[in-house]
């Protein structure tokens, strides 16, 4: 089974600053990627996916994740955070040869400071 | 859009009663999952169905049990609740075969078994 490391579990930040939240997934094997956010009660919502292709993933919201398969990561990134981004972020992975089971981290609370 | 809908948003239930959790999806997905979701453990998968009468054990089956009658509804029943049931139970669809197909939530609902 797969293994998704959220390396920061709470991450505050000034309004327009830049922010990085970080994934690590344990799998050598091809995977899918995924980044989602859950703003306070509600479901989760996805923010963007890696399939193939471009390294560099574009997203909803001016969010952005890189892949790096030498690094298994999946960073997300956004250059100017606002005050509508404080969410919870999950980061989830799913394996190209098992089928549909999705692996998710345990997820990183983002907080922006006015 | 897809939308998945669940029976309810807040539900209080006595220790030792049984609980009928209801997901519905309106956008033919033949993958449906049941996760919880705990503060510092992110999303768990309870149980998941591909097909009709078709379920499959996630990570965290005991104490409770699913069914599929049709395509469109999967239901979690906890057969007698535990406080240590207490969570936020979240419902999610995808299409078949394809584990690339983002997986679509429904807003969750927050069990309390007092």
């Amino acid at each position: 089974a797969q293994s998704v490391t959220q390396l920061d579990s709470q991450v505050p930040v000034f309004e327009e600053a830049p922010v990085e939240l970080r994934c690590n997934y344990s799998s050598s094997v091809s995977v899918y990627l995924f980044w989602y956010v859950q703003y306070p009660n509600q479901g989760l919502q996805l923010l963007l996916k890696y399939l193939s292709g471009s390294t560099l993933v574009k997203g909803i919201n001016g969010f952005e994740a890189e892949f790096n398969k030498s690094q298994t990561s999946f960073h997300l990134r956004k250059p100017s955070v606002h005050i509508s981004d404080t969410a919870e972020y999950f980061c989830a992975v799913s394996e190209i040869s098992t089928g549909n089971q999705f692996y998710f981290g345990t997820g990183t609370s983002l907080t922006v400071i006015p | 859009d897809v939308k998945v809908t669940q029976s309810s948003r807040y539900l209080v239930k006595r220790t030792g009663e049984k609980v009928f959790l209801e997901c519905v999806q309106d956008m033919d997905h033949e993958n449906m999952f049941w996760y919880r979701q705990d503060p510092g453990l992110g999303l768990r998968l309870i149980y998941f169905s591909y097909d009709v009468k078709m379920k499959e054990k996630g990570d965290i089956p005991e104490g409770y049990s699913v069914s599929r009658e049709k395509k469109e509804r999967f239901s979690l029943i906890l057969e007698s609740a535990s406080t240590n049931q207490t969570s936020m139970y979240l419902c999610a669809s995808s299409l078949q075969g394809a584990p690339s197909y983002e997986q679509y939530f429904g807003p969750g609902t927050r069990l309390t078994v007092t």
